[in-house]
Protein backbone atom coordinates (compact mmCIF):
# COMPACT_ATOMS: atom_id res chain seq x y z
CA UNK A 1 0.00 0.00 0.00
CA UNK A 2 1.13 3.58 -0.84
CA UNK A 3 2.56 5.29 2.25
CA UNK A 4 1.70 8.82 0.98
CA UNK A 5 -1.47 9.54 -1.91
CA UNK A 6 -2.07 12.41 -3.40
CA UNK A 7 -5.39 11.70 -5.45
CA UNK A 8 -5.30 15.26 -7.21
CA UNK A 9 -3.19 14.80 -10.24
CA UNK A 10 -3.52 18.62 -11.47
CA UNK A 11 -5.26 21.50 -10.06
CA UNK A 12 -6.25 24.86 -11.63
CA UNK A 13 -6.92 27.90 -9.77
CA UNK A 14 -7.32 31.47 -10.53
CA UNK A 15 -5.28 34.09 -8.71
CA UNK A 16 -6.35 35.21 -5.48
CA UNK A 17 -8.30 32.11 -4.80
CA UNK A 18 -7.80 29.17 -1.77
CA UNK A 19 -6.85 25.84 -3.11
CA UNK A 20 -6.76 23.13 -1.31
CA UNK A 21 -4.27 20.16 -2.12
CA UNK A 22 -5.04 16.60 -0.86
CA UNK A 23 -3.01 14.41 1.27
CA UNK A 24 -3.70 10.67 2.92
CA UNK A 25 -0.77 9.27 4.50
CA UNK A 26 -0.58 5.46 6.01
CA UNK A 27 1.53 4.82 9.25
CA UNK A 28 1.30 2.69 12.18
CA UNK A 29 3.93 4.37 13.87
CA UNK A 30 2.60 6.63 16.91
CA UNK A 31 4.94 9.46 16.21
CA UNK A 32 5.75 11.04 12.79
CA UNK A 33 6.25 14.04 10.38
CA UNK A 34 4.08 15.19 7.86
CA UNK A 35 5.75 18.23 5.08
CA UNK A 36 4.75 19.92 1.90
CA UNK A 37 7.59 20.73 -0.56
CA UNK A 38 7.06 22.73 -3.63
CA UNK A 39 8.87 22.26 -6.69
CA UNK A 40 8.84 24.73 -9.54
CA UNK A 41 10.08 24.01 -12.94
CA UNK A 42 13.59 24.35 -12.14
CA UNK A 43 13.76 21.27 -10.03
CA UNK A 44 14.63 22.75 -6.65
CA UNK A 45 12.40 21.16 -3.82
CA UNK A 46 11.11 24.31 -1.70
CA UNK A 47 10.30 23.35 1.62
CA UNK A 48 6.89 24.81 2.42
CA UNK A 49 5.91 23.48 5.96
CA UNK A 50 5.90 20.77 8.50
CA UNK A 51 3.34 19.36 11.01
CA UNK A 52 4.06 16.82 13.90
CA UNK A 53 1.81 13.88 14.91
CA UNK A 54 1.52 14.95 18.08
CA UNK A 55 1.22 18.56 16.97
CA UNK A 56 -2.48 19.60 18.53
CA UNK A 57 -2.63 22.78 16.17
CA UNK A 58 -2.54 22.81 12.82
CA UNK A 59 0.47 24.23 11.33
CA UNK A 60 0.92 27.89 9.34
CA UNK A 61 3.48 29.16 7.62
CA UNK A 62 1.71 33.01 6.15
CA UNK A 63 -0.50 31.68 2.75
CA UNK A 64 -0.03 28.11 3.84
CA UNK A 65 -1.95 25.95 6.14
CA UNK A 66 -1.97 22.44 7.10
CA UNK A 67 -5.63 21.03 7.72
CA UNK A 68 -4.18 18.09 9.46
CA UNK A 69 -6.93 15.25 10.64
CA UNK A 70 -5.39 12.91 12.45
CA UNK A 71 -8.22 10.14 12.89
CA UNK A 72 -8.71 10.53 9.17
CA UNK A 73 -4.36 10.28 8.19
CA UNK A 74 -5.49 13.44 5.90
CA UNK A 75 -2.55 16.25 5.72
CA UNK A 76 -3.90 18.67 3.17
CA UNK A 77 -2.71 21.84 2.30
CA UNK A 78 -4.59 25.13 2.07
CA UNK A 79 -3.06 28.12 0.24
CA UNK A 80 -4.40 30.82 0.18
CA UNK A 81 -4.69 34.30 -2.45
CA UNK A 82 -2.97 31.84 -4.61
CA UNK A 83 -0.34 33.92 -6.61
CA UNK A 84 0.65 32.95 -10.18
CA UNK A 85 3.97 32.07 -8.82
CA UNK A 86 2.70 29.36 -6.92
CA UNK A 87 2.24 27.51 -10.23
CA UNK A 88 4.39 24.10 -9.55
CA UNK A 89 4.21 20.78 -8.63
CA UNK A 90 3.55 19.86 -4.80
CA UNK A 91 4.63 16.72 -3.06
CA UNK A 92 3.46 15.93 0.19
CA UNK A 93 5.53 13.62 2.51
CA UNK A 94 5.96 11.56 5.56
CA UNK A 95 8.90 10.83 8.11
CA UNK A 96 8.05 7.72 10.19
CA UNK A 97 9.15 6.81 13.74
CA UNK A 98 11.44 8.42 16.74
CA UNK A 99 14.03 6.06 16.10
CA UNK A 100 15.98 9.03 14.09
CA UNK A 101 16.74 6.19 11.19
CA UNK A 102 13.67 7.48 9.51
CA UNK A 103 13.87 8.49 5.41
CA UNK A 104 10.84 10.70 3.90
CA UNK A 105 8.36 9.03 1.75
CA UNK A 106 6.78 11.44 -1.20
CA UNK A 107 3.63 11.20 -2.51
CA UNK A 108 3.64 10.86 -6.74
CA UNK A 109 2.73 15.20 -6.30
CA UNK A 110 0.06 17.48 -7.57
CA UNK A 111 0.51 19.88 -10.54
CA UNK A 112 -1.03 23.14 -9.80
CA UNK A 113 -1.96 25.83 -12.40
CA UNK A 114 -2.45 29.41 -11.32
CA UNK A 115 -4.35 31.87 -13.93
CA UNK A 116 -4.38 35.46 -14.03
CA UNK B 1 23.09 31.19 5.77
CA UNK B 2 23.94 29.74 2.44
CA UNK B 3 21.51 26.67 1.61
CA UNK B 4 21.62 23.38 0.13
CA UNK B 5 24.65 23.56 -2.94
CA UNK B 6 25.03 20.97 -5.35
CA UNK B 7 27.58 20.42 -7.86
CA UNK B 8 27.35 19.60 -10.78
CA UNK B 9 24.16 20.91 -11.97
CA UNK B 10 24.14 19.10 -15.07
CA UNK B 11 25.81 16.72 -16.50
CA UNK B 12 26.17 14.02 -19.31
CA UNK B 13 27.63 10.30 -19.75
CA UNK B 14 27.35 7.58 -21.51
CA UNK B 15 26.59 4.12 -20.42
CA UNK B 16 29.04 2.26 -18.45
CA UNK B 17 31.05 5.21 -16.97
CA UNK B 18 30.52 6.31 -13.44
CA UNK B 19 29.78 9.65 -11.97
CA UNK B 20 30.66 11.60 -8.74
CA UNK B 21 27.99 14.36 -7.46
CA UNK B 22 28.63 16.41 -4.52
CA UNK B 23 26.44 18.01 -1.78
CA UNK B 24 27.29 20.33 0.88
CA UNK B 25 24.68 21.08 3.62
CA UNK B 26 23.22 23.87 5.21
CA UNK B 27 26.19 24.96 7.70
CA UNK B 28 25.75 23.39 11.00
CA UNK B 29 23.49 20.55 9.64
CA UNK B 30 24.64 17.07 10.44
CA UNK B 31 22.41 15.29 8.50
CA UNK B 32 22.55 14.26 4.25
CA UNK B 33 20.25 12.84 2.61
CA UNK B 34 20.31 11.34 -0.75
CA UNK B 35 16.90 10.86 -3.38
CA UNK B 36 16.46 10.25 -7.45
CA UNK B 37 13.91 12.07 -9.24
CA UNK B 38 12.25 10.20 -11.99
CA UNK B 39 8.74 10.54 -14.15
CA UNK B 40 8.32 6.90 -13.77
CA UNK B 41 9.40 6.55 -10.15
CA UNK B 42 9.05 9.89 -8.97
CA UNK B 43 10.89 10.81 -5.65
CA UNK B 44 12.75 7.62 -4.13
CA UNK B 45 15.24 7.85 -1.42
CA UNK B 46 18.85 6.92 -1.93
CA UNK B 47 20.57 6.77 1.67
CA UNK B 48 20.90 8.78 3.96
CA UNK B 49 24.66 9.99 6.15
CA UNK B 50 25.07 11.17 9.97
CA UNK B 51 28.28 12.17 11.51
CA UNK B 52 30.01 10.40 8.43
CA UNK B 53 28.00 6.84 9.08
CA UNK B 54 25.14 6.01 6.51
CA UNK B 55 22.16 5.30 8.66
CA UNK B 56 20.01 4.28 6.18
CA UNK B 57 19.44 2.92 2.80
CA UNK B 58 16.74 2.91 -0.03
CA UNK B 59 16.20 -0.29 -2.55
CA UNK B 60 18.81 0.81 -4.64
CA UNK B 61 21.59 -1.25 -6.40
CA UNK B 62 25.12 -1.76 -5.24
CA UNK B 63 26.19 0.20 -7.76
CA UNK B 64 25.18 3.51 -5.96
CA UNK B 65 27.11 4.29 -3.12
CA UNK B 66 27.74 7.33 -0.86
CA UNK B 67 29.85 9.15 1.72
CA UNK B 68 29.99 11.70 4.39
CA UNK B 69 33.30 13.59 5.09
CA UNK B 70 34.01 15.27 8.53
CA UNK B 71 32.71 18.98 7.43
CA UNK B 72 29.14 17.22 6.75
CA UNK B 73 29.63 17.14 2.66
CA UNK B 74 28.53 14.25 0.94
CA UNK B 75 29.21 12.53 -1.93
CA UNK B 76 27.04 9.78 -3.82
CA UNK B 77 28.77 7.77 -6.34
CA UNK B 78 26.90 5.83 -9.51
CA UNK B 79 29.29 3.40 -11.44
CA UNK B 80 28.69 1.00 -14.74
CA UNK B 81 26.28 3.75 -15.49
CA UNK B 82 22.65 2.70 -17.64
CA UNK B 83 20.07 4.24 -19.36
CA UNK B 84 17.83 4.42 -16.39
CA UNK B 85 20.01 6.24 -14.09
CA UNK B 86 18.93 9.82 -15.64
CA UNK B 87 17.28 11.72 -13.10
CA UNK B 88 17.53 14.58 -11.32
CA UNK B 89 19.62 14.01 -7.83
CA UNK B 90 18.45 15.90 -5.05
CA UNK B 91 20.42 16.16 -1.69
CA UNK B 92 19.01 17.17 1.18
CA UNK B 93 19.81 18.34 4.88
CA UNK B 94 18.82 18.41 8.37
CA UNK B 95 19.69 19.97 11.84
CA UNK B 96 20.01 16.30 13.13
CA UNK B 97 18.68 12.70 11.65
CA UNK B 98 15.25 11.99 13.03
CA UNK B 99 11.94 13.86 11.87
CA UNK B 100 13.41 17.31 11.60
CA UNK B 101 12.55 19.07 8.51
CA UNK B 102 14.64 18.69 5.13
CA UNK B 103 15.77 21.59 3.12
CA UNK B 104 16.80 20.77 -0.74
CA UNK B 105 19.36 21.77 -2.70
CA UNK B 106 19.13 22.64 -6.36
CA UNK B 107 19.82 19.23 -7.94
CA UNK B 108 21.79 17.48 -10.30
CA UNK B 109 20.34 16.71 -13.09
CA UNK B 110 22.15 13.27 -14.51
CA UNK B 111 21.88 12.43 -18.38
CA UNK B 112 23.36 9.06 -19.82
CA UNK B 113 23.22 8.44 -23.47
Amino acid sequence: AQKITQTQPGMFVQEKEAVTLDCTYDTSDQSYGLFWYKQPSSGEMIFLIYQGSYDEQNATEGRYSLNFQKARKSANLVISASQLGDSAMYFCAMREGDSGYSTLTFGKGTMLLVSP
Amino acid sequence: KAGVTQTPRYLIKTRGQQVTLSCSPISGHRSVSWYQQTPGQGLQFLFEYFSETQRNKGNFPGRFSGRQFSNSRSEMNVSTLELGDSALYLCASSLVSGLNEQFFGPGTRLTVL
